[in-house]
């Protein structure tokens, strides 16, 4: 199965400061494409951010900045000056085109932004 | 832009019920289609994925099944449900490898 491995189950940031939170996935797809997204506790699903695998620059959205790095695997997500309203669970999703079209998510990581 | 209306938002079933979830599509044609299941706090499970009318692919072996009887159609079901389906249930799709995939609102089962 090609998985989705968010480390960071909970994290805590300060207001107006920076936060990474991390992302690896498993492929053996040529292309696919890498998303991010936010859930408040409303359990809505919000688009951040999008990256090919064939984008040879690093996504960026208003706050948020996809670090992808292809040959380690991993696309991860930047959030600068952190908000109040950043406080919610982040997942990364991985689109796939290997045995048949199909989008994987990760655990996620609950980020709390604190003043 | 493409919508995806799922209901009920909320459902309390007893163990054993029938269950039948529907969300449809609005906005596009021919999107790839998924259900997941979240349970608190935790990630989105893929349950299953359809790239079109009757195909269907299963990622888990569990007791629900889906259907995908028309293009923006795309139904979850159970014949008997268990204390262990209870969850939060999304309906997703998207267009392809480049699009950002769209959500319902998800519904959100307890089954006592």
């Amino acid at each position: 199965a090609q998985k989705i491995t968010q480390t960071q189950p909970g994290m805590f940031v300060q207001e107006k400061e920076a936060v990474t939170l991390d992302c690896t996935y498993d492929t053996s797809d040529q292309s696919y494409g890498l998303f991010w997204y936010k859930q408040p506790s409303s359990g809505e699903m919000i688009f951040l951010i999008y990256q090919g695998s064939y984008d040879e620059q690093n996504a960026t959205e208003g706050r948020y900045s996809l670090n992808f790095q292809k040959a380690r695997k991993s696309a991860n997500l930047v959030i600068s000056a952190s908000q109040l309203g950043d406080s919610a669970m982040y997942f990364c999703a991985k689109f796939s085109t290997g045995g048949g079209n199909k989008l994987t998510f990760g655990t996620g990581t609950q980020l709390k932004v604190e003043l | 832009s493409q919508t995806i209306h799922q209901w009920p938002a909320t459902l309390v079933q007893p163990v054993g019920s029938p269950l039948s979830l529907e969300c449809t599509v609005e906005g596009t044609s021919n999107p790839n289609l998924y259900w997941y299941r979240q349970a608190a706090g935790r990630g989105l499970q893929l349950l299953f994925y359809s790239v079109g009318i009757g195909q269907i692919s299963s990622e888990v072996p569990q007791n629900l099944s889906a259907s995908r009887p028309q293009d923006r159609q795309f139904i979850l079901s159970s014949k008997k449900l268990l204390l262990s389906d209870s969850g939060f249930y999304l309906c997703a799709g998207d267009r392809g490898v480049e699009t950002e995939a769209f959500f319902g609102q998800g519904t959100r089962l307890t089954v006592v």
